[in-house]
């Protein structure tokens, strides 16, 4: 069935240091989304890529998403500990009838040492 | 406005009791979607339904686990006979039932917890 990976599943990084977390789905996807879930806390959402090769940016976040529409990646310039969490991409499959469900990664998990 | 929101958030259960956890959507939302995670993993589908019709329930385990999103009152997903291994946090999010579908909003969570 439709799977979404990504890689990696842990990250420690120095604070300041760049951070990219790539996802990766075995078929087409319509769009992608990513979330952050702090420890203890619910996803939230943080960006939505529709577009194949599309590009956006959130302040030091830039996100991709591949042009065959099956991989995107997230980038975080310069981190800080406030950006200590776990980073979700969720796909959505691009069927006639796939509904509104997502399919989510399982997710990379960021440490960020001060 | 209030967002999704989910009840009670930490709930403790013996093994081979029952379960019961509630979801209400935003206001004007008649989709919702659970999901669950596992301690340290992503959050796994389990079943989407809409008011009073359950649209896709292929995440879900076929024994002990139900849902259901009545006319009136929030979703319930009840989990019988819970055994250690449905230790987890369940999360639901909602969505409007048309035009573009864009982030979820997910609520805070149930933290389950079988002792």
């Amino acid at each position: 069935g439709q799977q979404v990976m990504q890689i990696p599943q842990y990250q420690h990084v120095q604070e300041g240091e760049d951070f990219t977390t790539y996802c990766n789905s075995s078929t087409t996807l319509s769009n992608i989304q990513w979330y952050k879930q702090r420890p203890g806390g619910h996803p939230v959402f943080l960006i939505q890529l529709v577009k194949s090769g599309e590009v956006k940016k959130q302040k030091r976040l830039t996100f991709q998403f591949g042009e065959a529409k099956k991989n995107s990646s997230l980038h975080i310039t310069a981190t800080q500990t406030t950006d200590v969490g776990t980073y979700f991409c969720a796909g959505r499959l691009q069927l006639n009838n796939a509904g509104n469900m997502l399919t989510f990664g399982g997710g990379t998990r960021l440490m960020v040492k001060p | 406005n209030a967002g999704v929101m989910q009840n009670p958030r930490h709930l403790v259960r013996r093994r081979g009791q029952e379960a019961r956890l509630r979801c209400s959507p935003m206001k004007g939302h008649s989709h919702v979607y659970w999901y669950r995670q596992l301690p340290e993993e992503g959050l796994k589908f389990m079943v989407y339904l809409q008011k009073e019709n359950i649209i896709d329930e292929s995440g879900m385990p076929k024994e002990r686990f139900s849902a259901e999103f009545p006319k009136e009152g929030p979703s319930i997903l009840r989990i019988q006979q819970v055994v250690r291994g449905d230790s987890a946090a369940y999360f639901c999010a909602s969505s409007p039932s048309t035009g573009p579908i864009d982030g979820y909003t997910f609520g805070s969570g149930t933290r389950l917890t079988v002792v």
